[in-house]
């Protein structure tokens, strides 16, 4: 059974990097067809698509997120990695790993628990 | 962007039907993912590609999607059905980038 596990600091300076990892056990971050993404949800609110990465290593970014986000795999430990760049407290939320698929348009069939990050002085 | 929009809770009475839509710009041609999400808990995936029921998740779940709005059916509705509910598709714009978008969601109350 496929597994997803978050990891990272709960908690990031404003203007910090925020650093995240998903380690997949269960399954291979190298199969065809599937994609390896991000989502948040800041607290009291609603989902929010960060960013996917497939299985050929292509990103595909939210538009408002682009300019500071980083998402790549690590094949050798089945990892994938997030990095938010310049981080305020509106990025404050739940950073959920997640796989979807398989194809472009397949729906999020697994997901992590989720892992609360607060950014904070 | 592409903008999916719910209505922010919807409230039924156990044994009723509740009914949630997601409203989109030919949502019609898109297929459509729906999950559920309890308090505290990662979401999980109720009815994929419009209207299929992932294994495990009762029938009493469909779906339907057609024109400008896709819908989610609850049937006989369980006070354990009361969660959010958000509605998902892919994009793509005229770069061919594609960007995943979720619907603003809608709380389920079980009266």
């Amino acid at each position: 059974q496929l597994q997803l596990q978050e990891s990272g600091p709960g908690l990031v300076k404003p203007s910090e990097t925020l650093s995240l990892t998903c380690t997949v056990s269960g399954g291979s971050i190298s199969s065809p067809s599937y994609y390896w993404g991000w989502i948040r949800q800041p607290p009291g609110k609603g989902l929010e698509w960060i960013g996917s990465i497939d299985y050929r290593g292509d990103t595909y970014y939210n538009p408002t997120l682009k300019s500071r986000l980083t998402i790549s795999v690590d094949k050798s430990k089945n990892q994938v990695s997030l990095k938010l760049d310049s981080v305020t407290a509106a990025d404050t939320a739940v950073y959920y790993c997640a796989r979807s698929g398989p194809g472009i348009r397949g729906a999020t069939t697994s997901w992590g628990q989720g892992t609360l990050v607060t950014v904070s002085s | 962007s592409y903008v999916l929009t719910q209505p922010p809770s919807v409230s039924v009475a156990p044994a009723q039907t509740a009914r949630i839509p997601c409203g989109g710009p030919n949502i019609g041609s898109k297929p459509v993912h729906w999950y559920q999400q309890k308090p505290g808990q990662a979401p999980v995936l109720v009815v994929y590609d419009d209207g299929v029921r992932p294994s495990g998740i009762p029938e009493r779940f469909s779906g339907s999607n057609s024109g400008n709005t896709a819908t989610l059916t609850i049937s006989r509705v369980e006070a354990g059905d009361e969660a959010d509910y958000y509605c998902q598709v892919w994009d793509s714009s005229r770069d061919q980038n594609y960007v995943f978008v979720f619907g603003t969601g809608t709380k389920v109350t079980v009266l």
